[in-house]
C-alpha cells in the first residue's frame, strides 16, 4: 500500500515549457487535491476534484489545469510554465470529502521554472 | 476569507519538555480541523483530524483540542524528543467542505 505517489520527485523547466504533473492513490478515495507550498505563503489549494469526473478550481488555479483521469489519478498541467510556477507541489486525496476525512498527503514535487 | 495563524513562528525546547503549539482561525464555521507534520523536504504526514463536533483528539503523546466559538485549537506534546523536531501546521476545513486552509506552520526543535 504506496498510498499517494507523485511523479516526478524534481524538475527544472524553462519559462513557456509546458508539463504534467502526475499523483496517483491506492486507498480507494473519493476526493483528491493539488497544493502547491511557498516560504511565507504557506500551502494553498490549486484545484481539487471531489469525485472521479469532477474537478473544482481552490484558491490559486490560474496558470493550471487538472484533469481526474480515473479514480486513482489526479494530474496537474503547466500549459506555459512561468517563474512565479517555481513552487513544491504537494498532492493529497481523502475519503469522502474534506468535511470528514482525514488528507493523506504525497511526497511533493520541487519545481523550478528559470 | 478564512485566515489561519499559527503562534509561534519557531519553538525550541530542551528534551522531556511538555509543550503547547496553538492555532487561531478567523471564521469559526468550520467543518473539522487537522494537524499535520512536516519533516524538512518531506511531505505532510497527518497526526490528528478534530471534527467541529469534537472538543479533543488523542494520539499517544498528542493531545488537540479545539475550541470553534473562538477559533482556537491547542496541540499538546508531553514529555518532548529530538524526534518530534519538525514543522507543525494546522489546518481548517470551510463549511461548504471544499476548501483546506493552512496555518503558516510552527518551526519546532527539540535538543538532546
Amino acid at each position: 500500500n504506496a498510498g499517494v505517489t507523485q511523479t516526478p520527485k524534481f524538475q527544472v523547466l524553462k519559462t513557456g515549457q509546458s508539463m504534467t504533473l502526475q499523483c496517483a492513490q491506492d486507498m480507494n478515495h473519493n476526493s483528491m487535491y493539488w497544493y502547491r507550498q511557498d516560504p511565507g505563503m504557506g500551502l494553498r489549494l490549486i484545484y481539487y476534484s471531489a469525485s472521479e469526473g469532477t474537478t473544482d478550481k481552490g484558491e490559486v488555479p490560474n496558470g493550471y489545469n487538472v484533469s481526474r483521469l480515473n479514480k486513482r489519478e489526479f494530474s496537474l498541467r503547466l500549459e506555459s510554465a512561468a517563474p512565479s510556477q517555481t513552487s513544491v507541489y504537494f498532492c493529497a486525496s481523502s475519503g469522502a470529502g474534506p468535511q470528514y476525512y482525514e488528507q493523506y498527503f504525497g511526497p511533493g514535487t520541487r519545481l523550478t521554472v528559470t | 476569507k478564512q485566515e489561519v495563524t499559527q503562534i509561534p513562528a519557531a519553538l525550541s525546547v530542551p528534551e522531556g519538555e511538555n509543550l503547547v503549539l496553538n492555532c487561531s482561525f478567523t471564521d469559526s464555521a468550520i467543518y473539522n480541523l487537522q494537524w499535520f507534520r512536516q519533516d524538512p523536504g518531506k511531505g505532510l504526514t497527518s497526526l490528528l483530524l478534530i471534527q467541529s463536533s469534537q472538543r479533543e483528539q488523542t494520539s499517544g503523546r498528542l493531545n488537540a483540542s479545539l475550541d470553534k466559538s473562538s477559533g482556537r485549537s491547542t496541540l499538546y506534546i508531553a514529555a518532548s524528543q529530538p524526534g518530534d523536531s519538525a514543522t507543525y501546521l494546522c489546518a481548517v476545513v470551510n463549511n461548504a467542505g471544499n476548501m483546506l486552509t493552512f496555518g503558516g506552520g510552527t518551526r519546532l526543535m527539540v535538543k538532546p
